[in-house]
């Protein structure tokens, strides 16, 4: 496909399971980044991918969160014993080499739903 | 570290008429700005983004964005609104930190427009 996708599009869980989210950014871009969107509260940074450096995991709100990035490609979002304040929608977004010069390219999200 | 800072949750508007979304940012050092829009269950798009040169920038759709380095703002404005504009609209700000540029994201304004 020609943008970014994301799966599953909705997902509810049990608290206490553990959740897979999956990325697929746009073929050729070397960043990739997960932000967490919650009601009101905007979007909020989780981790940034950039080529084969170290990712930048800033932002994950606790240990129970981890995210991979398999062959400069394909990234997954684990979240841990989902707690009922995990609910939100994942965003995943990808772009070319540096982001100061470019845009960032939205998947449409995640929505995550822990009961 | 920056942040952003979007005065507004909720703008309503009527069709036609002009509309502006506040947006101020603090930082350190030089700094990139976007605006972005959501539509009703998509993800985020680019609107138009300031790097460098003119401060008056023009995107898609008719907005238009003002960068005022001296009051630290990037007002989104557009002369006459479509229903179709109705959207959830972020706007972002990214700075070197570490040697990545990470944008961050304020907590969005929700332009409704009324017929």
């Amino acid at each position: 496909g020609a943008g970014v996708s994301q799966s599953p599009s909705n997902k509810v869980t049990e608290k206490g399971k553990d959740v897979e989210l999956r990325c697929d950014p746009i073929s050729g871009h070397t960043a990739l980044y997960w932000y967490r969107q919650s009601l009101g509260q905007g979007l909020e940074f989780l981790i940034y991918f950039q080529g084969n450096s170290a990712p930048d995991k800033s932002g994950l709100p606790s240990d129970r969160f981890s995210a991979e990035r398999t062959g400069g490609s394909v990234s997954t979002l684990t979240i841990q014993r989902t707690q009922q304040e995990d609910s939100a929608v994942y965003l995943c977004a990808s772009s070319f080499n540096r982001v100061e010069t470019g845009e960032l390219f939205f998947g449409e999200g995640s929505r995550l739903t822990v009961l | 570290a920056q942040s952003v800072t979007q005065l507004d949750s909720q703008v309503p508007v009527f069709e036609e008429a002009p509309v502006e979304l506040r947006c101020n940012y603090s930082s350190s050092v030089s700094v990139y700005l976007f605006w972005y829009v959501q539509y009703p269950n998509q993800g985020l798009q680019l609107l138009l983004k300031y790097l460098s040169g003119s401060t008056l920038v023009k995107g898609i759709n008719g907005f238009e964005a003002e960068f005022n380095k001296s009051q630290t703002s990037f007002h989104l404005r557009k002369p006459s609104v479509h229903i179709s504009d109705t959207a959830e609209y972020f706007c972002a700000v990214s700075a070197p930190s570490g040697g990545s540029y990470i944008p961050t994201f304020g907590r969005g304004t929700s332009l409704i427009v009324h017929p």
